[in-house]
């Protein structure tokens, strides 16, 4: 059984930029759920893909973006880039929508300078 | 809305000493109540949730819906368990909210 993976590991963007972070779920899992994590907080829900449709959405503003491709690999988009959007992102993935436990990946850290 | 609240940000236990992790929750409805672990340079990972009412790795957590809280405890604490733990709910949608963690020192 494959876990989670997500790529890159870390990257650095410059303010105004846009940038594209990459999610595999684990082997059998359909829903993507996304999360912002910034230092010194838990976690934050940004939004979730069911069988490639959204299926929530935190209260993040509209530059923050989404996809999940038939495999059930997602992608995240930035747009905009600003100072405060610097975090882990992590992704996480479960066998359907609804109260599964979520899988989590090793997250991608996000520098804007 | 739901809020989940983990008062201390460090709790600092000598091993062999019981430890107890704080978690109180919001919500109005009847949630799904979990406990993450994040050890050093590993992914956030399941310890437990409340409706399997499973012990893992000697800890349990009981939800007390009166108290709002699903505190997490351990009779005896081991090197291994210094970690990040994030008590986390889910209530009808899968989305997790969580709480800003609190960071167990066992010392010997």
């Amino acid at each position: 059984e494959t876990g989670v993976t997500q790529s890159p590991t870390h990257l650095i963007k410059t303010r105004g930029q846009q940038v594209t972070l990459r999610c595999s779920s684990q082997s059998g899992h359909n829903t993507v759920s996304w999360y912002q994590q910034a230092l010194g907080q838990g976690p934050q829900f940004i939004f979730q893909y069911y069988r490639e449709e959204e299926n929530g959405r935190g209260n993040f503003p509209p530059r923050f973006s989404g996809l999940q491709f038939p495999n059930y690999s997602s992608e995240l988009n930035v747009n905009a880039l600003e100072l405060d959007d610097s975090a882990l992102y992590l992704c996480a993935s479960n066998s359907h929508s609804g109260r599964e436990t979520q899988y989590f990946g090793p997250g991608t850290r996000l520098l804007v300078l | 809305a739901q809020r989940v609240t983990q008062p201390e940000k460090l709790l600092s236990v000598f091993k062999g000493a019981p430890v107890e992790l704080k978690c109180n929750y919001s919500y109005s409805g009847s949630p799904e109540l979990f406990w993450y672990v994040q050890y050093s340079r590993q992914r956030l990972q399941l310890l437990l949730r409340h409706i399997s009412r499973e012990s893992i790795k000697g800890f349990t957590a009981d939800l007390n819906k009166g108290e709002t809280s699903f505190h997490l405890k351990k009779p005896f604490a081991q090197e291994e368990d210094s970690a990040m733990y994030y008590c986390a709910l889910t209530g009808t949608a899968s989305k997790l909210t969580f709480g800003t963690g609190t960071r167990l020192q066992v010392t010997l």
